[in-house]
């Protein structure tokens, strides 16, 4: 089991620039998740999916977040434009949870995270 | 919604028990009570889940009394490597919104 794979490990970007940070669950999980952890604001949860449809966005901060999980194999998680206060470790998790009861108990698997920084 | 509320810090040394209390007044009949471990540049780790009594595993053991508002987890015999953030989560009711809420945690620190 290789885990949850996340993709770049560092990034560092301008003001304005795009980023996309990438993430494969580990196969066979049903439910992804998108976290930003930062040292104010500790872990927040962003969006998540449950069988590649998005459930909750309320956490995503600006309409310049987006995320996408166009299968069950491969998320993204996009910033455009990008800021300063972007600046974080963003991490995806992915669990498997029992189908259509809106239930969400199974542990949480993490990547190892992407490092933001945007100057 | 439930919330837990955890120490912000604890210290202990090489080879001491070391018990951390999430308090969770709120707790639903169908929430189960997780913890997790955090090192440095790392995501967190499960360490342990429980409903009710007491869970253990190989890395821990969990105590959960009866009325389930607290809830402590307990690291045997802790080492320099024990050093982390540990969360306690509670809840998995997305429509109620306490599922997936990470609080502040607990730092632990273990001296040798």
């Amino acid at each position: 089991d290789a885990g949850v794979i996340q993709s770049p490990r560092h990034e560092v970007t301008e003001m304005g620039q795009e980023v996309t940070l990438r993430c494969k669950p580990i196969s066979g999980h049903n439910s992804l998740f998108w976290y930003r952890q930062t040292m104010m604001r500790g872990l927040e949860l962003l969006i998540y999916f449950n069988n590649n449809v998005p459930i909750d966005d309320s956490g995503m901060p600006e309409d310049r977040f987006s995320a996408k999980m166009p299968n069950a194999s491969f998320s993204t998680l996009k910033i455009q434009p990008s800021e300063p206060r972007d600046s974080a470790v963003y991490f995806c998790a992915s669990s498997l949870n029992p189908i259509g009861t809106g239930r969400y108990n199974s542990p949480l698997h993490f990547g190892n995270g992407t490092r933001l920084t945007v100057t | 919604l439930a919330k837990t509320t955890q120490p912000i810090s604890m210290d202990s040394y090489e080879g001491q028990e070391v018990n951390i209390t999430c308090s969770h007044n709120n707790i639903a009949t169908n929430d189960y009570i997780t913890w997790y471990q955090q090192f440095p540049s790392q995501g967190p780790r499960f360490i342990i889940q429980g409903y009710k009594t007491k869970v253990t595993n190989e890395v821990a053991s969990l105590f959960i009394p009866a009325d389930r508002k607290s809830s402590t987890l307990s690291l045997p015999r802790v080492s320099l490597s024990d050093t982390a953030v540990y969360y306690c989560l509670v809840g998995d009711n997305v429509q109620a919104g306490t599922a997936l809420i990470f609080g502040k945690g607990t730092t632990l620190s273990v001296s040798s």
